[in-house]
């Protein structure tokens, strides 16, 4: 099946700070999803974006389809966005893939 | 437009009892996906089910474990004679034939 890793592992920032977060996955995909799950647990659709840019307020990503990557950037960051971000993947079969995510926590 | 309700939100078991999560999709949705998350891990995929048809259940443990998705109703996720290491959050996850997925709130599985 197809492999998913996301970088970095952790992520720590300070309250206004930007970041990027990374998924590459190691063949090529129908559907890519990133969602936040937040520190209650609930899991948050961000972007359906299986190729292309996408932005939503201060969210924003972009997956390069034929490089195999999907990058999603927070800008301003603040204490609401600290969870879990996971990128999940679709490619030849209907079994979806997640990466283990990016925790990232915003501090005040 | 309802999202994606599952219920309970919180089951306590004893070893050895079963175990009966509820998904009810998305209107418009007729595909649901199940999934495991134990603590600190990311979302495993357990089985992928349509209306009245089990699609791919290669992520489902052989024993114990069984789903369903009848013509009316929710979906059921059945765990039969729990243990421990059963204990997670289970989610499901509907959508449409190769759109996104939308996730319910989860149930988080206690067994004693």
């Amino acid at each position: 099946g197809i492999q998913v890793e996301q970088s970095p592992p952790d992520l720590i920032l300070q309250e206004g700070a930007n970041s990027t977060l990374r998924c590459n996955f190691s063949d090529s995909v129908n559907n890519l999803q990133w969602f936040h799950q937040n520190p209650w647990g609930q899991l948050i659709n961000l972007f359906y974006i299986p190729s292309g840019t996408k932005q939503n307020g201060r969210l924003s990503a972009t997956t390069v389809a034929t490089e195999r990557y999907s990058l999603l950037y927070i800008s301003s960051s603040q204490t609401t966005d600290s969870g879990v971000y996971f990128c999940a993947v679709l490619g030849g079969s209907y079994i979806p893939t997640f990466g283990r995510g990016t925790s990232l926590i915003v501090h005040p | 437009n309802a999202g994606v309700m599952q219920n309970p939100r919180h089951l306590v078991r004893r070893r050895g009892q079963e175990a009966r999560l509820r998904c009810s999709p998305m209107k418009g949705h007729s595909h649901v996906y199940w999934y495991r998350q134990l603590p600190e891990e990311g979302l495993k995929f357990m089985v992928y089910l349509q209306k009245e048809n089990i699609i791919d259940e290669s992520g489902m443990p052989k024993e114990r474990f069984s789903a369903e998705f009848p013509k009316e109703g929710p979906s059921i996720l059945r765990i039969q004679q729990v243990v421990r290491g059963d204990s997670a959050a289970y989610f499901c996850a509907s959508f449409t034939t190769g759109n996104e997925q939308f996730f319910g709130p989860g149930t988080r599985l206690t067994v004693l």
